[in-house]
This record gives C-alpha cells, structure tokens and sequence, in this order.
C-alpha cells in the first residue's frame, strides 16, 4: 500500500540554523510532490511544490530538492525563525497526478528556540 | 486574496444527531475537497468535486454525504453522528489547470 513517512514527529533547533525535514515515499511515482505548513487548529497551508523533473526549488528561505531514485524529498528552511515552528506536512496525490486526492505524511513538527 | 470560507467554525451534536457543514470555495475555482483530520493525525481525504459532479471518493463513511451546488459552494452532511467523528474537517479548492490546492480554516466538530 502507498506510505508517506516524514522522519521524525518533532524537530527542535536554534534561530537562524537551517532546519531539514525528510519526507520518505514508497509503492508511488508521483508526478510532484507538496509541502504544507499547518499551524494548531488551522488549515494547511501551501508552500511548495515540485515536480518529478525538478531536482530543486526555491522559494525565498525555503528549499525543497525530490530524488525520484530515493524516493525522497528534503525540506529546508534557512536562517529559521521561532515564527517557523509549526508542523510541516508533505503530500503527494493519490493519482500521482493533480487530482487533489491528497496522502498527507504524519508531519513533523518544528520548533525554533529564539 | 479571498481564501476558501468554511462554516460553522464550531459545532457540538449529541451521538446520533445530523450536522451540516458548508464550504465557500475562493471565486472561481469550480474543485471542492473535504479533508478530515482527527486529532493528532493528518488529514484524510474524504470527497471531491467538479463542476458539481463528484470526481473522487476517499475514506468518507456511508453516513456521510455531500453535494457541490451551482455556486459551486458544497456541503457535507453527516448523520448518525458518533463520538470518533469529532475532528477538524477542511475544505479546499482549486482550478483544475493548477496543481494546488487551498484549505479553508476548517470546521471543529466534537461529537458529546
């Protein structure tokens, strides 16, 4: 069956050290992978996505890189600020496509001690 | 930027009771999914929508129902409502032509 695992249930680290948080996959090719943040009580919110072909993407102090071979995507945030700590989910579509039916990883749930 | 509205925030039913839950998608996307997340887990995909036909179906229980309407808001009706379906349920939407989508705040339910 497909699998979602996201390393570790909670990461703690110090401001402005770069955190990385890994997502696993298994009995998937997906076509992109995503990665939410979720604050307590409130819905995911987007942040990234990247594709089967991409290898990195960027956006401001994020970083995602996907290696299809591993079936692994790794999440950087650079320069973390205790305003990051939340629980950071990856997702892949069920489809392997865009359809939106979602397997969500247990999520791993940073926080950033000032 | 609207966002995807969700209503009611918070809702309390006794076991066995109806509850109704309404999904305001952002203008324009015609996509609607219901997510359930149940504390301490993560989200699970229940049902979507497109051009208010139902385009997938997840792990939503025969209880439960919903229907996305010609404003292309949705509802999801649960009934006979039991103690394990107390949790956060999303809403999201999107455009097809995009490939992602945008949660609401989600809806509480607790179950007494």
């Amino acid at each position: 069956s497909q699998k979602i695992e996201q390393n570790s249930e909670a990461l703690n680290i110090q401001e402005g050290k770069t955190a990385t948080l890994t997502c696993n996959y298994t009995n998937y090719s997906p076509a992109y992978l995503q990665w939410y943040r979720q604050d307590p009580g409130r819905g995911p919110v987007f942040l990234l996505l990247i594709r089967e072909n991409e290898k990195e993407k960027r956006k401001e102090r994020l970083k995602v890189t996907f290696d299809t071979t591993l079936k692994q995507s790794l999440f950087h945030i650079t320069a973390s600020q205790p305003a990051d700590s939340a629980t950071y989910l990856c997702a892949l579509d069920i489809y392997g496509g865009s359809q939106g039916n979602l397997i969500f990883g247990k999520g791993t749930k940073l926080s950033v001690k000032p | 930027a609207a966002g995807v509205i969700q209503s009611p925030r918070h809702l309390i039913k006794e076991k066995r009771e109806t509850a109704t839950l309404k999904c305001y998608p952002i203008p324009r996307h015609d996509t609607v999914y219901w997510y359930q997340q149940g504390p301490g887990q993560d989200p699970q995909f229940l049902i979507s929508f497109y051009e208010k036909m139902q385009s997938d179906k997840g792990s939503i229980p025969d209880r439960f129902s919903a229907q996305q309407f010609s404003d292309y808001h949705s509802e999801l009706n649960m009934s006979s409502l039991e103690l394990g379906d107390s949790a956060l349920y999303f809403c999201a939407s999107s455009l097809p032509t995009l490939d992602t989508i945008y949660f609401g705040e989600g809806s509480w339910l607790t179950v007494v």
